[in-house]
């Protein structure tokens, strides 16, 4: 993979609904991942970041996970509200936090 | 602690024209970058500033595209003449400049251009 890879593109679920994402990246040289929070209108907002294989990062009903040997990492929330809409980044860094590459985003609505 | 200041939040122009948007970084923040978000994809890196030199400038087009971090602190970005494909979100973001894991970049709310 030579692009941050983010599936899903976007996503609706209902209010109470459990979902997960999923940020792909390339492996090799890796030094951290990244997880975004960007609300319309409003500037994006640092969730996690990870560096360790097996990393675990929980925020409230949100967690993360990180596979560096594979190259993936998911975001979950639990118990979703109308609040958590957002589109969701990740960026890798490559460059000891200076040279982040960001995936284009997976766009999440939760419907009341 | 206050965040990252950009302004003006919108601004539409028509092509040909010139534009410049501007960026206040969190005080103390030695690191600036200049991202260029278009609609469905991931912000891109035009430039990243340590202090008032430039440490990345490899996807900045220069032909049209100019930046500058005066004193270190705030930093304008420059359009001229603008394109079409330039209608973008321009997001600004800072941060501590130490090199390491825990030196996240903070974002300011950007700049969404329109080019007609």
């Amino acid at each position: 993979i030579l692009n941050v890879e983010q599936s899903p593109q976007s996503l609706h679920v209902q209010e109470g609904d459990s979902t997960n994402f999923t940020c792909s990246f390339p492996s090799s040289n890796f030094y951290a991942l990244h997880w975004y929070r960007w609300e319309t209108a409003k500037s994006p907002e640092a969730l996690f970041v990870m560096t360790l294989n097996g990393d675990e990062k929980k925020k409230g009903r949100i967690s993360a996970t990180l596979n560096t040997k594979e190259g993936y990492s998911y975001l979950y929330i639990k118990g979703s509200q109308p609040e958590d809409s957002a589109t969701y980044l990740c960026a890798s860094d490559k460059n000891y936090g200076q040279n982040f590459v960001f995936g284009p985003g997976t766009r999440l609505s939760v419907l009341p | 602690e206050a965040g990252v200041a950009q302004s003006p939040r919108y601004k539409i122009i028509e092509k040909r024209q010139s534009v410049a948007f501007w960026c206040n970084p969190i005080s103390g923040h030695a690191t600036l970058y200049w991202y260029q978000q278009i609609l469905g994809q991931g912000p891109k890196l035009l430039i990243q500033f340590q202090n008032n030199g430039v440490v990345d400038d490899s996807q900045l087009p220069k032909d049209r595209f100019s930046a500058e971090r005066l004193k270190g602190v705030d930093s304008t970005l420059k359009i001229q003449p603008a394109k079409l494909e330039d209608s973008a979100v321009y997001l600004c973001a800072s941060s501590l400049g130490t090199s390491g894991p825990t030196d996240t970049q903070y974002f300011g709310p950007g700049t969404r251009l329109t080019v007609l």
